[in-house]
């Protein structure tokens, strides 16, 4: 079965400075992979995902990912960090089987500090 | 057009009563997923359903979980004899299966069990 683990529940960076979340999977076929975004009261929106095309993949807000076959890992990153980006950011893999069912991981905070 | 609706936004209930709670997929989509999110965790996956075919319930916690969809519209989580551990945010996504296989997630539903 496919699982996710986010390192760092809590990550806090400077407005401007990079912006780094990390998110390493376990899958048992070639996965599909996925990062979604949540604001205070909001539901997910997707911010890119991995569909085994291209292994960087960029996404919407300035965020791009890199898929890592051999370190099983799929970092979210941004150059620059703006206040608007203060969020909580999940990475999922997507099931194996036919129901396209979501496996997330536990999320990392953002904060940004002025 | 209208992305995923659910309705209540928030709803608080007495320990032992019963919770329905209500989701409007985008017109179109086929297939319909409910998670649950816990307090400081990532998504849970609860239950599938897909057209005609037969649920997958195999996220379901207990038997006091249930969930029905009438065709590919409206679908409703029901809670019996609700307890405190079943306060979270319960999420509804759907997806259309075909071309990019995107979930799209509604606002989710707070539910507080007191």
């Amino acid at each position: 079965a496919q699982s996710v683990t986010q390192l760092g529940s809590h990550v806090s960076v400077s407005e401007g400075a990079l912006v780094l979340l990390r998110c390493n999977y376990s899958s048992s076929v070639p996965p599909y992979l996925f990062w979604y975004v949540q604001y205070p009261n909001q539901g997910l929106q997707l911010l890119l995902k991995y569909t085994s095309a291209a292994t960087l993949v960029k996404g919407i807000n300035g965020f791009e990912a890199e898929f890592k076959k051999s370190e099983t890992s799929f970092h979210l990153t941004k150059p620059s960090a703006h206040m608007s980006d203060a969020a909580e950011y999940f990475c999922a893999v997507r099931e194996g089987d036919s129901s396209y069912k979501l496996i997330f991981g536990s999320g990392t905070r953002l904060l940004v500090r002025p | 057009g209208a992305g995923v609706s659910q309705s209540p936004s928030n709803k608080v209930t007495e320990k032992g009563k019963d919770v329905e709670l209500r989701c409007d997929p985008i017109s179109g989509h086929t297939a319909l997923y409910w998670y649950r999110q816990r307090l400081g965790q990532g998504l849970e996956f609860l239950i599938y359903f897909q057209g005609n075919s037969a649920p997958d319930k195999s996220g379901l916690p207990s038997d006091r979980f249930s969930a029905e969809r009438t065709g590919e519209s409206v679908s409703t989580l029901t809670i019996q004899r609700t307890q405190q551990e079943d306060s979270a945010v319960y999420l509804c996504a759907s997806m259309r299966l075909a071309g990019s296989y995107e979930q799209y997630f509604g606002p989710g539903t707070r539910l507080t069990v007191t």
